[in-house]
């Protein structure tokens, strides 16, 4: 199974700050890895997929890098709406999750 | 629109049975790979299941088969998860999503969930 360490466990930023979140796989997974962001009480929203590939409506203030073992998400200046959970998920080798960034207001 | 409607959640005993449905509509439920994820209370994500779109392939993780069964029926629009020999564990939210076209694995539209807690 292939393990998905995403860092920091917790961010705490202002708005308008730079947010940048790391995930690292325990193997590559070449490019196949997306991005998820879940609120309170909802469901995940795809944000980025194939490393860094925005899904459809998803601003531009988010990016995604990398491939092989190491991604990042990268926020450009956060928006309120922006403080939530992010997960990374690979399905290079069956499909697994990371276990989550919490990005959080200063 | 694309919606997903999960129901059939419930409080149930260890080693007892339950069936989730998912209601798709706004899309053609047929041309797509459908996927159940879940989340434990305050846990991440863990994918369980897939299936292919004329159900032809499923997948399971680990820590459900033999015990979780997949299945679909394109004419009824509808994705299901037969959850048997429960255990506390299995406590969860259980999302269905569809996997995006050419990328199963990618999951582009989420239900809203159904809570499963299983405790005596």
């Amino acid at each position: 199974e292939i393990v998905l360490t995403q860092s920091p466990a917790t961010l705490s930023l202002s708005p308008g700050e730079r947010a940048t979140l790391s995930c690292r796989a325990s193997q590559s997974v070449r490019s196949y890895l997306a991005w998820y962001q879940q609120k309170p009480g909802q469901a995940p929203r795809l944000l980025i997929y194939d490393a860094s590939n925005r899904a459809t409506g998803i601003p531009a203030r988010f990016s995604g890098s990398g491939s092989g073992t190491d991604f990042t998400l990268t926020i450009s200046s956060l928006e309120s709406e922006d403080f939530a959970v992010y997960y990374c998920q690979q399905r290079d080798n069956w499909w697994t999750f990371g276990q989550g960034t919490k990005v959080e207001i200063k | 629109e694309v919606q997903l409607v999960e129901s059939g959640g419930g409080l149930v005993q260890p080693g007892g049975s339950l069936r989730l449905s998912c209601a798709a509509s706004g899309f053609t439920f047929s041309s797509y790979w459908m996927t159940w994820v879940r989340q434990a209370p305050g846990k991440g994500l863990e994918w369980v299941a897939n299936i292919k779109q004329d159900a032809g392939e499923k997948y399971y993780v680990d820590s459900v088969k033999g015990r979780f069964t997949i299945s679909r029926d394109n004419a009824k629009n509808s994705l299901y998860l037969q959850m048997d020999g429960l255990r506390a564990e299995d406590t969860a939210v259980y999302y269905c999503a569809r996997d995006v076209v050419g990328a199963t694995g990618w999951l582009d539209y989420w239900g809203q969930g159904t809570l499963v807690t299983v405790s005596s």
